[in-house]
């Protein structure tokens, strides 16, 4: 089944660590997205990609970083710069042009120990 | 900057009953695609229903539909026969319709949580 894999669901961090989400997709979809979610705050765009080997920031990127290297893969690193990191994150794809919605994986919940 | 925004925070419907949510948005496009997504308690997103701005007609999906006025730049959603399952945060999302630089991003309001009474 097509569809888009974020792992873990839920990923303790210490103080100072970085960490890596991982999300897979094999929709063939073009672009890709990071999205944090805080309660009350919606969907906020961190990074996202349009092609592979080419990504830029969102509206919240500092304290994060991303590759994209494959069109299935678009990890993001939760650096130590990032000062409050503990919230639910949301990786989306979709393809360019028609029909225009973007597909989500289940998440990722980060807790900072 | 295109901005939506969803101007209730919580919601409350008894069941079989019709509930209506609502949401604004501020573009300076003529095409785009507006989305509601419902996100459950599993946190999964999933798409409710979808209206490009180009179509007058509004977008119906069973008991979904949805009232899109391009003037008003409002675009509400109607639950009719509303079931527990609806019980959800339903968010409501821009997006323009052609990529280039910034563009192609879904721009989500802030949502609203929905309560369905027994």
């Amino acid at each position: 089944d097509g569809g888009i894999t974020q792992s873990p669901k839920y990923l303790f961090r210490k103080e100072g660590q970085n960490v890596t989400l991982s999300c897979e997709q094999n929709l063939n979809h073009d672009a890709m997205y990071w999205y944090r979610q805080d309660p009350g705050q919606g969907l906020r765009l961190i990074y996202y990609s349009q092609i592979v080997n080419d990504f830029q920031k969102g509206d919240i990127a500092e304290g994060y970083s991303v590759s994209r290297e494959k069109k299935e893969s678009f990890p993001l690193t939760v650096t130590s710069a990032q000062k409050n990191p503990t919230a639910f994150y949301l990786c989306a794809s979709s393809i360019r042009g028609a029909r225009g919605e973007a597909f989500f994986g289940q998440g990722t919940r980060l807790t900072v120990v | 900057a295109q901005t939506v925004t969803q101007s209730q925070p919580e919601m409350s419907v008894q069941e079989a009953e019709t509930v209506t949510l609502s949401c604004t948005y501020d573009t300076s496009e003529s095409d785009y695609y507006l989305f509601w997504y419902k996100q459950p308690p599993s946190r999964q997103m999933i798409l409710v229903i979808r209206q490009e701005a180009y179509k007058q007609q509004n977008a119906t999906e069973n008991r979904f539909s949805v009232n899109f006025q391009k003037a008003a730049k409002s675009f509400s959603l109607k639950i009719s026969d509303s079931q527990l399952g609806d019980a959800a945060m339903y968010f409501c999302a821009y997006r323009p319709l052609y990529y280039g630089g910034s563009q192609g991003n879904l721009i989500f309001g802030k949502g609203t949580k929905l309560s369905v009474k027994p």
